[in-house]
């Protein structure tokens, strides 16, 4: 079975500064992949970033990135530049990488961008 | 830019009485999901959907939940008899050809009283 893990349940950080959260999977595969969503107040699921684990450089999407860390089953996310549109709920996610499967969702980690 | 479509955005309905969700996919997608979200906890997987038939389901879906792509635009999830338990948001998404791309609803809030 896959679990997802995020240990931080609520972060917060200061407009324009870096924030990290933190993300661990438990997994038997191989070949995966790996994602963060963005669910704000509306309550709609996001896409932020995306990464594929056969690939070993990290993914960046503009102010977003990732630290993948294969072995230490770690995914973690950077937010650089932090803007009031970033407070939302952050969910880590895994999928295997067969057609059709499911997402498993970390627990989420609440971040406030305070002004 | 295409988006998943989910109706009703919020539905009440009383214990013991049948809910249908719905939801329209995104048109040229081939996997289809529900997944449902529990006040403050995670998103869980329900069911996926492929070629007319269920792929995988959770042991959340049990015998009172089905799916449907009745008309191969909508994408159904029917709850038979709903319990107080079963309210929480539900969410519908789809992906392509690129599995791993897969686009949510904006949700549906079901509050069964």
């Amino acid at each position: 079975a896959q679990t997802v893990t995020q240990s931080q349940p609520e972060m917060s950080v200061q407009e324009a500064e870096t924030v990290t959260l933190s993300c661990t999977y438990d997994t038997s595969e191989n070949n995966y992949y790996l994602f963060w969503y963005k669910q704000p107040p509306s309550r709609q699921m996001i896409l932020v970033i995306r990464q594929e684990a056969y690939k070993q450089q990290n993914a960046t999407e503009n102010r977003f990135s990732v630290n993948f860390q294969k072995a230490a089953k770690s995914f973690s996310l950077k937010i650089s530049d932090s803007q009031l549109g970033d407070t939302a709920m952050y969910f880590c996610a895994f999928m295997k990488h067969n057609t059709g499967n499911q997402f498993y969702f970390g627990t989420g980690t609440s971040l406030t961008v305070i002004p | 830019e295409p988006e998943v479509t989910q109706t009703p955005s919020h539905q009440v309905t009383q214990m013991g009485q049948e809910v249908i969700l719905r939801c329209v996919p995104i048109s040229n997608h081939l996997y289809f999901y529900w997944y449902r979200q529990i006040l403050g906890q995670k998103v869980e997987f329900l069911v996926s959907f492929y070629n007319n038939e269920i792929s995988e389901k959770s042991e959340i879906f049990d015998d009172q939940f089905s799916v449907e792509r009745p008309d191969g635009s909508n994408f159904t999830l029917k709850i038979r008899s709903t319990k107080l338990e079963d309210s929480a948001m539900y969410f519908c998404a789809s992906s392509g050809p690129l599995v791993w791309e897969a686009f949510f609803g904006q949700g549906t809030r079901l509050t069964v009283v």
